[in-house]
């Protein structure tokens, strides 16, 4: 069973500092996506990551995959309060089933 | 806006009782995941539906049952409530093409939700 664990839970910020949150999983796959969900809102999708050493960026938000170590990587550069947001990574296998497994997301708070 | 539409946003009913979830997908999207998300579960997958035929199941319980339909909207049927069922339903969709599906990847774009509350 696949299974994806982001670490940690929750993570408070303080504004203009960097920070770097993880998403370990735990089977092979080259496939990997991140997104943003707002309090009580959907889910946006910030990233697709789809090969190892992929590296997608945007605004202060950096995403890495690393598919040897299982490991995807979401840096947060001079945090700011409009990224206080609870960030999802999810893993698909290809195939059919082609459903995504989501962790349990890590909320950040960015405070002043 | 992703492109996927969803009704109602809230939905407010008592135990035993039956419901239907509806998700408009966006447009060209033959793809539709239903997902459920608590706060002890997390974000699971339900099931997914391809051009309307079921293509996968996952934690969904023999009470929920769904359809897609030929014009690709999909239903999610809930019945004999529980209160642990009170949760936000998210329906998802996602590119159109077979390599899309079986060789590329599969960026899902969720819809706004329906918030079920069992009392």
């Amino acid at each position: 069973e696949l299974k994806v664990e982001q670490n940690p839970l929750f993570l408070s910020m303080q504004e203009g500092k960097n920070y770097t949150i993880y998403c370990n999983y735990s089977t092979t796959s080259d496939r990997l996506y991140w997104y943003r969900q707002d309090p009580g809102k959907s889910l946006e999708s910030l990233f697709v990551l789809l090969s190892n050493g992929a590296v997608k960026q945007e605004g202060r938000l950096m995403a890495s995959l690393d598919t040897k170590a299982r490991l995807s990587t979401l840096h947060i550069t001079a945090a700011v309060h409009d990224l206080s947001a609870t960030y999802f990574c999810a893993v698909d296998k290809p195939g059919a089933n082609s459903k995504l497994t989501f962790g349990k997301g890590i909320t950040l708070s960015v405070r002043p | 806006d992703s492109g996927v539409t969803q009704t109602p946003k809230h939905l407010i009913t008592a135990t035993g009782q039956r419901v239907t979830l509806r998700c408009s997908p966006r447009s060209g999207d033959l793809s539709v995941y239903w997902y459920q998300q608590s706060l002890d579960q997390g974000l699971q997958f339900l099931i997914h539906y391809y051009n309307g035929e079921e293509r996968a199941k996952g934690n969904i319980l023999e009470r929920f049952s769904a359809q897609q339909f030929p014009d690709l909207h999909s239903e999610l049927n809930l019945s004999s409530l529980e209160l642990g069922d009170s949760a936000l339903y998210f329906c998802a969709s996602s590119t159109p093409s077979g390599r899309a599906l079986y060789g590329s990847y599969n960026e899902q774009f969720f819809g706004p939700g329906t918030r079920l509350t069992v009392l």
